[in-house]
């Protein structure tokens, strides 16, 4: 099985600031990674496919990048709103699996 | 506007038996493949099941795998999950997500497994 780990697992940032949310497989997924994010009490939502792929009525200070086994999340400004846990996930291969998550908060 | 409403999930002792259901509506639910997923109180997301658009293909968590059954209704709209031999552990509020990318979600249907 894949194995996802995301850092860090609680992040705290300024209003503004450039967040960087980092995922690691254990293997090459093949840009086969998804970012979601959960806001307290909601079912998540989903940001990025295919590891840079907005998806529709998502902001764009969301973006994503990586390759092989390593890929990244940033908030090019964050904003309030922003608070969530985000989690990413692999569909290269079955089972399917996600990270555990990093929880972002704002200073 | 797509809308999945997950129903079924309640409290139920180990060992007993309970069918989710979720009804799609505002796209073509037989043009795409669906997914349970399932979060445990306070715990990150896990994958549970998938099942492709016309049933062929089919797969499972090992946590669930001969205790679930993923199934749907085409004709029906309505995606289902059939939790068997129900443990502790499978305590959970569990989502429905349509599509491979899991670009929509339900609210999720709540499931307590306590004696």
């Amino acid at each position: 099985d894949i194995q996802m780990t995301q850092s860090p697992s609680v992040l705290s940032a300024s209003v503004g600031d450039r967040v960087t949310l980092n995922c690691k497989a254990s293997q090459n997924i093949n840009k086969y990674l998804n970012w979601y994010q959960q806001k307290l009490g909601e079912a998540p939502k989903l940001l990025i496919y295919n590891t840079n792929n907005l998806q529709t009525g998502i902001p764009s200070r969301f973006s994503g990048s990586g390759s092989g086994t390593d890929y990244t999340l940033t908030i090019s400004s964050l904003q309030p709103e922003d608070v969530a846990t985000y989690f990413c996930f692999q569909h290269n291969s079955w089972p399917l699996t996600f990270g555990s998550g990093t929880k972002l908060e704002i200073k | 506007e797509v809308q999945l409403v997950e129903s079924g999930g309640g409290l139920v002792q180990p060992g007993r038996s309970l069918k989710l259901s979720c009804l799609a509506s505002g796209f073509t639910f037989s043009n795409y493949g669906m997914n349970w997923i399932r979060q445990a109180p306070g715990k990150g997301l896990e994958w549970v099941a998938s099942i492709s658009s016309s049933s062929s293909y089919i797969y499972y968590a090992d946590t669930v795998k001969g205790r679930f059954t993923i199934s749907r209704d085409n004709a029906k709209n309505t995606l289902y999950l059939q939790m068997t031999s129900l443990r502790s552990e499978d305590t959970a509020l569990y989502y429905c997500a349509a599509g491979g990318v899991m670009d929509a979600w339900g609210q999720g249907a709540s499931v307590t497994v306590s004696s």
